[in-house]
């Protein structure tokens, strides 16, 4: 069965820590992604991996970072979190190419609470 | 950039027929594709259109017009489990989603 996995599902964290979220496919995916999903706004892109060591911003990276050494894990960086950080985040992996080959696949999620 | 529109929600009844609509611009255009959302839920994939045309899938279609920058969504004989959100995608390279159509079925 296809696999992402995020590391966690709820994190509480405070006001300028620095925050990892880390995310696994077992699929052997070039592409990875982050996400954050706020109501009424939908998915945002956050930030976009195509392969090791590679990324590229997505429409609101500001106050984020990501590292992606293996390519099967692509972390998500919040360098010092602060409240408008509160979300849900979400990671999806998916291989390049056309047709039905682009469906990405999404881990559960983690909900982060930044206080 | 790229930007894609869709209606933030709709509401039919059961055994109905809905359709979500989808407009985007953007440049660089492979294809569009859609995803359903429960609560609570993650996203997942439902269909992808790369060329013109109607793509078929049970009870779903998607359709795309790349001259008109327009898809959507069909859902046939709606049932209460078809209750979520659905977005558009815009693939081509990254994965830009639209801020997705609350779908509720009404009994």
């Amino acid at each position: 069965d296809v696999k992402v996995t995020q590391s966690s599902r709820y994190l509480v964290k405070r006001t300028g820590e620095k925050v990892f979220l880390e995310c696994v496919q077992d699929m052997d995916h070039e592409n990875m992604f982050w996400y954050r999903q706020d109501p009424g706004l939908g998915l945002r892109l956050i930030y976009f991996s195509y392969d090791v060591k590679m990324k590229e911003k997505g429409d609101i990276p500001e106050g984020y970072s990501v590292s992606r050494e293996k390519k099967e894990r692509f972390s998500l960086i919040l360098e010092s979190a602060s409240t408008n950080q509160t979300s849900m985040y979400l990671c999806a992996s998916s291989s390049p190419g056309q047709g039905r080959g682009t469906e990405a696949f999404f881990g559960q999620g983690t909900r982060l609470t930044v206080v | 950039g790229q930007s894609l529109e869709q209606p933030s929600e709709v509401t039919a009844v059961e055994g109905a027929i809905v359709q979500i609509n989808c407009t985007y611009q953007t440049s660089g255009f492979y294809g569009l594709s859609w995803y359903q959302q429960h609560d609570g839920g993650a996203p997942t994939f439902l269909s992808y259109n790369a060329l013109d045309g109607l793509e078929e899938t049970g009870r779903f279609s998607s359709f795309l017009s790349r001259s008109d920058s327009y898809g959507y969504l069909l859902l046939q004989e709606l049932q209460m489990k078809d209750s979520a959100s659905y977005f558009c995608a815009y693939q081509g390279g990254k994965l830009i989603f639209g801020q997705g159509t609350e779908l509720s079925v009404k009994p």
